[in-house]
């Protein structure tokens, strides 16, 4: 089953910071985040696998609650180049470990 | 060098048709998948290879076959075109994996099929 995205969209000024959420209905075995923007394909940000765990990555950091079966990515200090849409992809617990279910993404833009 | 890559970048064709997909990457992984992305831009996965055996296989029509000749290489054909595959299509590789391990994913810059 599809996890969750919220908001659908959000609009931000340069240095602002944001949070995208993404909630499962299953116990789930990890969480990756990509971002696509426009045209492209999905890129890498980071996968968390262990409730609690946290990570980062410039300014951007996630952090992965298993026991409420949701993950939050954060956006600290926001540039022009945060732009685009956010994906989570799930894995429930049980499943192949890399067959990842997206969500539905979430629109980011970064005004100047 | 591009890690993964996709073609043709753009495919317009009619209904009814048969056409395919090649996508190849260099980055040495054992895992290779097809994404569609519909205009909604959600994204679901279609197949998985792992050594060039078949390991995922979601609920896609049989009118989709994918090929893998090697490791390196995964080919998408698709017979009968309806009107409803048009959708941009992103082949993606990842270190092998298993139901323990999980790895990035790293993407094709895709292919937007367009069925008239």
């Amino acid at each position: 089953q599809q996890p969750v995205q919220s908001p659908q969209a959000v609009i931000l000024r340069e240095g602002e910071d944001a949070v995208i959420n993404c909630s499962s209905s299953k116990a789930l075995y990890s969480v990756h985040w990509y971002r696509q923007k426009h045209g492209e394909a999905p890129v890498f940000l980071m996968i968390l696998l262990k409730g609690g765990e946290q990570k980062g990555h410039d300014k951007i950091s996630a952090s992965f609650n298993e026991k409420k079966q949701q993950s939050s990515l954060y956006l600290t200090a926001s540039q022009l180049s945060y732009s685009g849409t956010y994906f989570c992809g799930t894995t429930p617990r049980g499943e192949y470990g890399n067959k990842l279910v997206f969500g539905a993404g979430t629109i980011l833009r970064v005004k100047s | 060098d591009t890690a993964v890559s996709q073609t043709p970048k753009y495919l317009v064709t009619q209904m009814g048709n048969d056409k395919s997909i090649k996508c190849e990457q260099n980055l040495g992984h054992d895992t290779m998948y097809w994404y569609k992305q519909d205009s909604k831009k959600f994204l679901k996965i279609m197949f998985s290879y792992n050594n060039k055996e078949l390991i995922i296989n979601e609920t896609v029509p049989n009118r989709f076959s994918p090929k893998s000749p090697d490791k390196a290489h995964l080919n998408l054909h698709i017979n009968s075109l309806e009107l409803g595959d048009s959708a941009v299509y992103f082949c993606a590789s990842s270190q092998e994996v298993s139901a323990s391990r999980t790895y990035e994913q790293y993407f094709g810059p895709g292919t937007r099929l367009t069925v008239t």
